[in-house]
């Protein structure tokens, strides 16, 4: 079974330019989550799916942030303008619907923002 | 925000010797999950342990959790050059949508062989 697939795996932009990180989730998944992982820090939730839904979007900064789940399978997100802070790893996971299940992550997209 | 503090921070141990990790949380929890994360990939599940569990097993790991304390340890028997990651506790509140997940800081673990 294909695992998340994210891509591109690495991006180096500069500041104010926009940015935008593809995932592809595991077959049959319905909910897929979007985290923003600090270095030495643990992920943190930026927005959850359900299918094509936007259920949980509270952290993420919609000033500058969005995201979209066309057809609820893949997903974008997308920085414009990007700034220094926003330098991070973006992870993707999915999950079956529903349950306490376990979460899929895919490998992330490190952005450095110069 | 972060749910999880984890201690220690970091751990440093040779290969065979037993690795103890400690996880500390705020909120009352459906369930507490582990994840390790190799360097510059992902997180891979490790284990799920339930409110109303107190210890679980899955090969060479030990999980326990006590809810009077909040808290729960993990523990890596018999440790591997490959055990080398980060390893992360996340939790699901009792009242959180979806399968919502907080993540602690994370343990670096260094197995030395």
């Amino acid at each position: 079974e294909a695992g998340v697939v994210q891509s591109p795996r690495y991006k180096i932009i500069e500041k104010k330019q926009p940015v935008a990180f593809w995932c592809n989730p595991i077959s049959g998944h319905n909910t897929l989550y979007w985290y923003l992982q600090n270095l030495g820090q643990g992920p943190e939730l930026l927005i959850r799916y359900e299918n094509e839904e936007a259920v949980d979007d509270s952290q993420l900064p919609k000033d500058r942030f969005s995201a979209e789940r066309l057809k609820g399978v893949d997903s974008t997100l997308k920085i414009q303008p990007a700034e220094l802070g926003d330098s991070a790893v973006y992870l993707c996971a999915s999950s079956h619907r529903g349950g306490k299940a376990e979460q899929f992550f895919g490998p992330g997209t490190r952005l450095t923002v110069l | 925000s972060q749910q999880g503090e984890e201690d220690p921070q970091a751990l440093s141990i040779q290969e065979g010797e037993n690795a103890t990790m400690n996880c500390s949380y705020k909120t009352s929890i459906n369930n507490l999950q582990w994840y390790r994360q190799n360097s510059g990939r992902g997180l891979v599940h490790l284990i799920l342990i339930r409110s109303n569990e107190r210890e679980k097993h899955s090969g060479r790991l030990r999980v326990t959790l006590d809810t009077s304390k909040k808290s729960s340890s993990l523990l890596i028997t018999a440790s591997r050059a490959a055990d080398t990651a980060s390893y992360f506790c996340a939790t699901v509140a009792i009242k959180a949508a979806g399968n919502k997940l907080t993540f602690g800081g994370g343990t670096r673990v260094l197995v030395k062989p």
